[in-house]
């Protein structure tokens, strides 16, 4: 079946510091999505990619997807405390309904 | 828009007894909505996809007598666990979205459900 993997599982970094979370699809996607889901909290919607080799920025985050819409990448420039959380991503396949969600990366910082 | 509740967010039954858990749209109709399980630090694992007016469809090695699922309306799925033992504590979490499959899903708020 579809698998979603994601790495790394965990990060650590210094507050101020980037952070880059990948994903790599065993099948093509229609669309990827990102999730954040902070400690003790639910999976909040962070975006949506859909074209191949799209990219978009929120702020600090920028998304992207590849050509052949298989992998995506979640990159953090200058992380906050704020950041603190889980990253999943979650793929969709052609005319499907169901995500299938990465393991997610966990983002912790050192103030 | 796209609000999603669920209720209870904590719940300790005794092994044996049954517990019900609720998902509700809240400002949109959602003819399908998603329940997941999820393990301390682990990803969200796909119990089944809830579809209104009709039977869910269940993912496979997931028991469909026992966690029961039930889509009567457009705004409301519920998830029974029946006949709770220990092993079944987890993090229950529903989703749903405006655009199924076109757009981002809203997620409820989750259950935290302890079997003692």
């Amino acid at each position: 079946g579809q698998q979603v993997m994601q790495i790394p599982q965990y990060q650590h970094v210094q507050e101020g510091e980037d952070f880059t979370t990948y994903c790599n699809s065993s099948t093509t996607l229609s669309n990827i999505q990102w999730y954040k889901q902070r400690p003790g909290g639910h999976p909040v919607f962070l975006i949506q990619l859909v074209k191949s080799g799209e990219v978009k920025k929120q702020k600090r985050l920028t998304f992207q997807f590849g050509e052949a819409k298989k992998n995506s990448s979640l990159h953090i420039t200058a992380t906050q405390t704020t950041d603190v959380g889980t990253y999943f991503c979650a793929g969709l396949k052609q005319g499907a309904q169901k995500l299938v969600f990465g393991q997610g990366t966990r983002l912790t910082i050192n103030p | 828009g796209a609000v999603v509740s669920q209720h209870p967010s904590r719940v300790i039954c005794k092994s044996g007894t049954s517990v019900k858990i609720e998902c509700r749209s809240l400002d949109f109709q959602a003819t399908t909505m998603f329940w997941y399980r999820q393990f301390p630090k682990k990803s969200l694992m796909l119990m089944a996809t809830s579809n209104e007016g009709s039977k869910a469809t269940y993912e496979q090695g997931v028991e469909k007598d026992k966690f029961l699922i039930n889509h009567a309306s457009l705004t409301l799925s519920t998830l029974t666990v029946t006949s709770a033992h220990p092993e079944d504590s987890s993090f229950y979490i529903c989703s749903a979205g405006i655009r199924t499959g076109l757009s981002g899903y809203t997620f409820g708020s989750g259950t935290r459900l302890t079997v003692v």
